[in-house]
């Protein structure tokens, strides 16, 4: 079935980075991006970026812009979102989901979450 | 940057009962490509509705969505117990919506 696996919960220290993989299987990994979402605890979800998954062009929303960057390994059918200078701002859930170019169709497959959780 | 205000931020209803969820875009959206999207605790999203008025697909006909420009509706005909969860508009590249909560009453 189709479906996007995460990596697992991360506990990072302020100022270090974090690097969350996402894997999908059961469809073509090239034929749709992947975007990347995240939610606070008690917050509202937060859309921070997309990525072509056959280019490997990006795009980020203007607070994450120089803080982050998405990646992808084709060969793996795996994308990466690797966030840099945390602060105990960036404790939540992390979400990656696949839509097919253009979004007209929506955000249709979702991973399970990666908690990330920033703490000194 | 297109901001989209969703209200009411909560609806307190009961089952069997009708919720109309309002998101209001600072501008108008293109290719009608806004999407709804249903978050409860512990779970991902779940895509609802997309193209503004399309449901995705194994979305009971109950979820409807409507609107065009910069006014967007998201219906639900007659609330069941599993409806009751926060809902979230988006167009695509941009922010979600701040969020409106459908509980209990």
């Amino acid at each position: 079935q189709v479906q996007l696996v995460q990596s697992g919960a991360e506990v990072k220290k302020p100022g270090a980075s974090v690097k969350v993989s996402c894997e999908a299987s059961g469809y073509t990994f090239i034929s749709y991006d992947i975007s990347w979402v995240r939610q606070a605890t008690g917050q509202g979800l937060e859309w921070m970026g997309w990525m072509n998954s056959n280019s490997g062009n990006t795009g980020y929303a203007q607070k994450f812009q120089g803080r982050v960057t998405m990646t992808r390994n084709t060969s793996i059918s795996t994308a990466y979102m690797e966030l840099y200078s945390l602060t105990s701002d960036d404790t939540a859930v992390y979400y990656c989901a696949r839509a097919q170019k253009g979004g007209y169709y929506g955000m249709d497959v979702w991973g399970q979450g990666t908690t990330v959780t920033v703490s000194s | 940057e297109i901001v989209l205000t969703q209200s009411p931020g909560t609806l307190s209803l009961s089952p069997g009962e009708r919720a109309t969820l309002s998101c209001r875009a600072s501008q108008s959206v293109t290719g009608g490509s806004l999407a709804w999207y249903q978050h409860k605790p512990g779970q991902a999203p779940r895509l609802l509705i997309y193209g503004a008025s399309s449901r995705a697909t194994g979305i009971p006909d109950r979820f409807s969505g409507s609107g065009s420009g910069t006014d967007f509706t998201l219906t639900i005909s007659r609330l069941e117990p599993e409806d009751f969860a926060v809902y979230y508009c988006q167009q695509y590249t941009y922010n979600f919506g701040g969020g409106t909560k459908v509980e209990i009453k």
